[in-house]
This record gives C-alpha cells, structure tokens and sequence, in this order.
C-alpha cells in the first residue's frame, strides 16, 4: 500500500523568505512523486516530479524538491516566497512500473503576507 | 492546445436527477481518471481507464460509473445523485508510456452541488 503525508494543512511566510512544505510517503515499491499547485478556482499544475534520476529535483516558478529515501520524504522549497506563489500545493505518489494508483496528499495551503 | 476539458464547470441539480460530467482530452492519452475533492481530504480517485473498453474503480467508486468508448472521452455519470456527492470534480490524463509515471494533465474542474 503506499500512503502520502502532508504535515501541515496550512503555512503562512513573509514576501522574500524561505518557503518549505513537507511531503513524507509510504510506498511498497520504488515511488515517482510529484508535487503539484492548484490556484483559486484552478485546475492543478505540475510543479516538479521525481522519477529516480537525480534527488533534486528543479521544478517551475523556482520550487525545487529533495528525494530523501532515508528519511521517506519529498520536502518542497523555494528560497523566496512571491505573492503569486499563494496556492494550495499537493504531494502525489505513485509507484514505478504501474500507473494505475495515484495517491494524493491533503494538500497544504500557503498564505504569502506582504 | 494540449488540454483536459471538461463540462459543465458548474452544475446545481436535485437528489436523484441523474447527470453526466463530459471529460475530453486532445493529446491522444491512453490513461484517464476522475477525482473529487473535498476540504481537507485532498483528492480522492473515483475511477480510472487504462485505455477503451478498461475501466476500474478509485478509492471512493459508490454511487459513480464511467465509460471508455473512445479514447479522447471518459465521461462521470451520477445514476442518482445525492447531497454526499456534492463536491470539486477533476478529470485527469497521462501519458502513456510504458513504465514511467508521467505527469497527470487536469482539467479546470467541475463544481457540482446536489440538492
């Protein structure tokens, strides 16, 4: 079975600081994970994903992702928070060889503060 | 374009009105699938279709079924829906590729709300 955590429901940064949203996964087989936006009233945008090549992982809009199989996380960052980056953010897991199972995190919603 | 479109975006009926949501997807995906998503649940898988004719129930199929006659369309029927089912609906594709999980293309959603 494989299972994806999202640690906080809610985070609120200042313009110009550091963001970090934390992703932990559970999976049986070798996982691709993915983090993805969704913008008010939007569709869902894919932000970056890991597919077992490198375990950093550079995505759009400046976000970037660490694998961490040790720590089975998938933590997404960003060195400076920009008012447009307020979203909701979703971690996603699925396992290699099989596509059929997508597994959806609870989402974090990130407020920006001027 | 590439894109996922589906309809209607928005959509208010009554208990037992059956309804169909229309997914269409133009960039020749073999994999499509349907969510819902509810305040802090994320989103759920209802069904999914591997290609035509291949379906097979998500995480929450009750009171959902869905069909796979082409491979461009893969449209949501609530037989009777209920209160329960109101929610944000998404349909999703991917690419087809063998072993690689590829990145799911969303459509803008579609709000229904049963009364």
């Amino acid at each position: 079975a494989q299972s994806v955590t999202q640690l906080d429901s809610h985070v609120s940064v200042s313009e110009g600081t550091p963001v970090l949203l934390r992703c932990n996964y559970s999976s049986s087989y070798s996982p691709s994970l993915f983090w993805y936006v969704q913008h008010p009233n939007k569709g869902l945008q894919l932000l970056l994903k890991y597919t077992s090549a490198a375990t950093l992982v550079k995505g759009i809009n400046g976000f970037e992702a660490e694998f961490k199989k040790s720590e089975t996380s998938f933590h997404l960052t960003k060195p400076s928070a920009h008012m447009s980056d307020a979203a909701e953010y979703f971690c996603v897991v699925s396992f290699s060889g099989g596509y059929q199972k997508v597994t959806f995190g609870t989402g974090t919603k990130l407020q920006v503060i001027p | 374009e590439a894109q996922v479109t589906q309809n209607p975006r928005y959509l208010i009926t009554v208990t037992g009105k059956k309804l169909t949501v229309t997914c269409s997807q133009n960039m020749n995906h073999e994999y499509m699938s349907w969510y819902r998503q509810d305040p802090g649940l994320g989103l759920r898988q209802i069904y999914y279709s591997m290609n035509v004719e291949v379906t097979d129930k998500g995480d929450v199929p009750e009171g959902y079924k869905v069909s796979r006659k082409e491979k461009r369309n893969f449209p949501l029927i609530l037989e009777s829906p209920s209160p329960n089912q109101t929610s944000l609906y998404f349909c999703a594709s991917r690419r087809p590729l063998a072993g690689d999980n590829g990145e799911l293309f969303f459509g803008e959603g579609s709000r229904l709300t049963v009364l």
